[in-house]
């Protein structure tokens, strides 16, 4: 599945540094995701965009910021994360305005030392 | 509250067996029902969905599942388990528009020769 495209493919970072998570989608899609997927728990919905603006937050805390400049591309910015935080960071999109599934990047995989 | 259960947790299958994969939801709505799966280093790559009708569907790559609604179950089948098929897969349930899909925690697939 290349039609969602995630970079870094993988990030080790301290607690007190800042960096961003990219994801890129060339599907024409309108409504782009952020989830998280730690060891033995369920992917968790972060947030959701669609047409640029931000429709879901799912109770994420602050020190994660989404950015959406466009509908084809979405961010992740990080600062001062926890080893909690730890995880594969997957990005999604649809198409928004049907019954249409998501497609999946191959994710970040983020580590905190 | 929407819930999916997934509980097996590891499944070894022999090459050339027969597969079945449970998934059990929790929804007050009409449910819409995906099965994903996910290989080492990659994301989700959906292999089938579930809106209405047919109880039987199919998929990419020779799966299959049931819908069934008094046993709240969406099981996911193959007749013959081949050695790519190892990975983990993931059933998930959402509304309509399917923006906010809640997944199940996985199961992983092992094929012995």
């Amino acid at each position: 599945e290349t039609g969602v495209t995630q970079t870094p493919r993988h990030l080790v970072m301290g607690m007190t540094n800042k960096k961003s998570l990219k994801c890129e989608q060339h599907l024409g899609h309108n409504a782009m995701y952020w989830y998280k997927q730690s060891a033995k728990k369920p992917l968790e919905l972060m947030f959701v965009y669609n047409f640029k603006e931000q429709t879901e937050n799912n109770s994420v805390p602050s020190r994660f910021s989404p950015e959406c400049p466009n509908s084809s591309h979405l961010f992740l910015h990080l600062h001062t994360l926890q080893p909690e935080d730890s995880a594969l960071y997957l990005c999604a999109s649809s198409p928004g305005t049907s019954n249409q599934p998501q497609h999946f990047g191959d994710g970040t995989r983020l580590s905190i030392l | 509250a929407q819930s999916v259960t997934q509980p097996d947790i590891h499944i070894t299958v022999s090459e050339g067996a027969s597969l079945e994969l449970r998934c059990n939801y929790s929804y007050g709505a009409t449910p819409y029902l995906f099965w994903y799966v996910q290989s080492p280093g990659q994301g989700l790559q959906l292999l089938l969905k579930y809106f209405s009708g047919d109880t039987l569907v199919q998929g990419i790559k020779g799966f299959e599942a049931e819908f069934k609604r008094s046993q709240s179950s969406f099981n996911l089948r193959k007749p013959s388990v081949h050695w790519s098929d190892a990975a983990e897969y993931f059933c998930a349930v959402g509304p309509q528009g399917f923006q906010k899909l809640v997944f199940g925690t996985g199961t992983r697939l092992l094929v012995s020769p």
